[in-house]
């Protein structure tokens, strides 16, 4: 299967606690974006890279949330000291520009954070 | 600041019988508005996209149309297959805003 990876797929983890996340997007895609969904909810944006450039940040992403993606291939997000209301599903997704529409995005199957 | 408001919030049909999901949206400067469909525990999958008021897409059930300030999403005959939760979404420079969706549910 060629499509967009996410590892892992559940995290459960303590208020306080650290926690990073893989997205591996399809192969030839350029953009990489990182979109958060709880329950009930349509995905919130959260930041956007094309290639290894980091082009938009949301508002939503405090100085708690980082993301990487080294080489313009796999990308992580990292959330710093969780909260329980950082309890969702965290979803990568990615395109390839120009090519396909910005907005046909391949979605991976999203990891769900847990935050006791 | 765009925004995306899709109605109802959750449709139930008996199999067979048609129905439409409603998307309003506020943008400025539409680039494109999508139509995902998401299923349970799962990321959502890429359905249509329309970009100019009067624009239309078929895939098998569904139909998108698309007006100046809303889109539907017509669903004919559908079958329980066809459940799960339909969202809409517009292009707002380079990254989707998504509406809340609307949790279909088609019984036998």
């Amino acid at each position: 299967d060629t499509g967009v990876s996410q590892d892992p797929r559940h995290k459960i983890t303590k208020r306080g606690q650290n926690v990073t996340f893989r997205c591996d997007p399809i192969s030839e895609h350029n953009r990489l974006y990182w979109y958060r969904q709880t329950l009930g909810q349509g995905p919130e944006f959260l930041t956007y890279f094309q290639n290894e450039a980091q082009l938009e940040k949301s508002r939503l992403l405090s100085d708690r949330f980082s993301a990487e993606r080294p080489k313009g291939s796999f990308s992580t997000l990292e959330i710093q000291r969780t909260e329980q209301g950082d309890s969702a599903m965290y979803l990568c997704a990615s395109s390839f520009v120009p090519g396909l529409t910005p907005g046909e995005q391949f979605f991976g199957p999203g990891t769900r954070l847990t935050v006791l | 600041e765009d925004q995306v408001t899709q109605s109802p919030e959750a449709l139930r049909l008996q199999e067979g019988e048609s129905s439409s999901l409603n998307c309003s949206y506020t943008v400025s400067g539409l680039r494109g508005l999508f139509w995902y469909r998401q299923d349970p525990g799962k990321g959502p999958e890429f359905l249509f996209t329309l970009y100019s008021a009067g624009e239309e897409k078929e895939k098998e059930r569904l139909k998108a149309t698309l007006t100046k300030k809303e889109s539907f999403l017509h669903i004919t005959a559908p079958k329980p297959e066809d459940s799960a939760t339909y969202l809409c979404a517009v292009d707002s420079s380079y990254k989707l805003i998504f509406g809340s969706g609307t949790r279909l549910l088609v019984r036998p």
